[in-house]
């Protein structure tokens, strides 16, 4: 059982620009999260998805940020109009359908981004 | 929503036990204690849960009080592989009843010779 991916491993944008980020759950799991990590700093959630469907989007910059987990295909963390502070790691985690009040996560090994 | 408190570093011996503690003093009663390790660069990796009861896995044991409001992690024979940061988190029910984990600073654990 594949875990879960997320690609591409490594971006270069300049500013200005657009990040498309992908990521594609384990099978099985309908529940789709992203996370930010800053150097030097812990994990900061962004927006809990699924399928066709934003559940969570509190962690989630108000302008140039979007989400998405279509019904086919991977879910897509896009930024558009890059700027040098977003320059960080983008985890994907993904989780089966949340029971008796928990959920394992599992994580992808992230996107790190970089902005010129 | 419950918080955690870990020490920022603690360091073992290769092959010792390493315990890192973790309170949590405001936790609710439905709410699990997880934790994750995040070794450099690499993305976080589960390790194990638990409510009340103590919880064994091939990685990992994990001591809960029985007031719930501390728990410990124990890696019984630490490798220098096992040097990452470990963060111990409880769940937070966040808005439209999703359960959104809040990582703080974790606890770096190095592993010397």
């Amino acid at each position: 059982n594949a875990g879960v991916m997320q690609n591409p491993r490594h971006l270069v944008r300049r500013r200005g620009q657009e990040a498309r980020l992908r990521c594609s759950p384990m099978k099985g799991h309908s529940h789709v999260y992203w996370y930010r990590q800053l150097p030097e700093e812990g994990l900061k959630f962004m927006v809990y998805l699924q399928k066709e469907n934003i559940i969570d989007e509190s962690g989630m910059p108000k302008e140039r940020f979007s989400a998405e987990f279509p019904k086919e295909g991977p879910s897509i963390l896009r930024i558009q109009q890059v700027v040098r502070g977003d320059s960080a790691a983008y985890f994907c985690a993904s989780s089966p359908l949340p029971t008796s009040g928990t959920d394992t996560q599992y994580f992808g090994p992230g996107t790190r981004l970089t902005v010129l | 929503d419950a918080k955690t408190t870990q020490p920022p570093s603690m360091d073992c011996a290769e092959g010792r036990a390493a315990n890192l503690p973790c309170n949590h003093s405001t936790i609710s009663g439905n709410e699990y204690v997880y934790w994750y390790r995040q070794i450099h660069s690499q993305g976080p990796q589960y390790i194990i849960h638990g409510l009340k009861n103590n919880e064994t896995n091939e990685m990992a044991s994990l001591i809960i009080t029985e007031d719930r409001k501390s728990s410990t992690l124990i890696l019984p024979h630490a490798t220098l592989r096992d040097t990452a940061v470990y963060y111990c988190i409880v769940r937070v029910i966040a808005s439209g009843g999703s359960y959104i984990p809040t990582f703080g600073r974790g606890t770096s654990l190095i592993v010397h010779p």
